[in-house]
């Protein structure tokens, strides 16, 4: 079964920095865009950033760009998410997803997510 | 990018069918059928269970089915089960190049 495992989350200060890890397992990690999502305490999901397969083409939100990095180690099968400049509406807990459904523009599997608390 | 619009709770009983319904605009739902609903149970990973407006991965059971017209989408599940009590999210593309998500739709099966 495809897998996916989320790390690296914690309380940081505002201003502070994280890197957040997500451990790709049971599928060719190299072959798939992949995506960094962010909910927060009774909100809906958000977008946060996503990568190509071969990490060459990055996108971001908005809301992250200039702050957050999106990056992959394939060798490693590993996603990663370094979030710097960190604020209070950057809590969230953060989900990883590979891209996939029948399009492949789909989200078709999900970590179980690392909570990320910015506060002082 | 604002989220899409979806209402904030649904009910049913066991057996009965409800539907979720997610508005965009023509940026989002309106402008590519790239909409897909997911299911989360709270502390669980999230689920697709449909994809590109209407198609079932598999092994997501024949009682979801999903719907676009115009800028509205539209997720139906028939013979509600207790199972299916769980938060569902609609997302889309978008022409911004990113994807966007409704602010989910707590289903409670009575």
């Amino acid at each position: 079964e495809v897998q996916l495992v989320e790390s690296g989350g914690g309380l940081v200060q505002p201003g502070g920095s994280l890197r957040l890890s997500c451990a790709a397992s049971r599928f060719t990690f190299s072959t798939y865009w992949m995506h960094w999502v962010r909910q927060a305490p009774g909100k809906g999901p958000v977008w946060v950033s996503c990568i190509s397969g071969d990490g060459s083409v990055t996108r971001y939100a908005d809301s992250v760009k200039g702050r957050f990095t999106i990056s992959r180690d394939n060798a490693k099968n590993t996603l990663y998410l370094q979030m710097t400049s960190l604020r209070a509406e950057d809590t969230a807990v953060y989900y990883c997803a590979k891209a996939g459904g029948s399009s492949g523009m789909d989200m078709d599997v999900w970590g179980q997510g690392t909570t990320v608390t910015v506060s002082s | 990018q604002s989220a899409l619009t979806q209402s904030a709770s649904v009910s049913g009983s066991p057996g009965q069918s409800i539907t979720i319904s997610c508005t965009g605009t023509s940026s989002d739902i309106g402008g590519y059928n790239y909409v897909s609903w997911y299911q989360h149970h709270p502390g669980k990973a999230p689920k697709l269970i449909i994809s590109d407006v209407s198609n079932r991965p598999s092994g997501v059971s024949d009682r979801f089915s999903g719907s676009k017209s115009g800028n509205t989408a539209s997720l139906t599940i028939s013979g509600l089960q207790a199972e299916d009590d769980a938060d569902y999210y609609c997302s889309s593309y978008t022409s911004s190049g990113a994807w966007v998500f409704g602010g989910g739709t707590e289903l409670t099966v009575l």
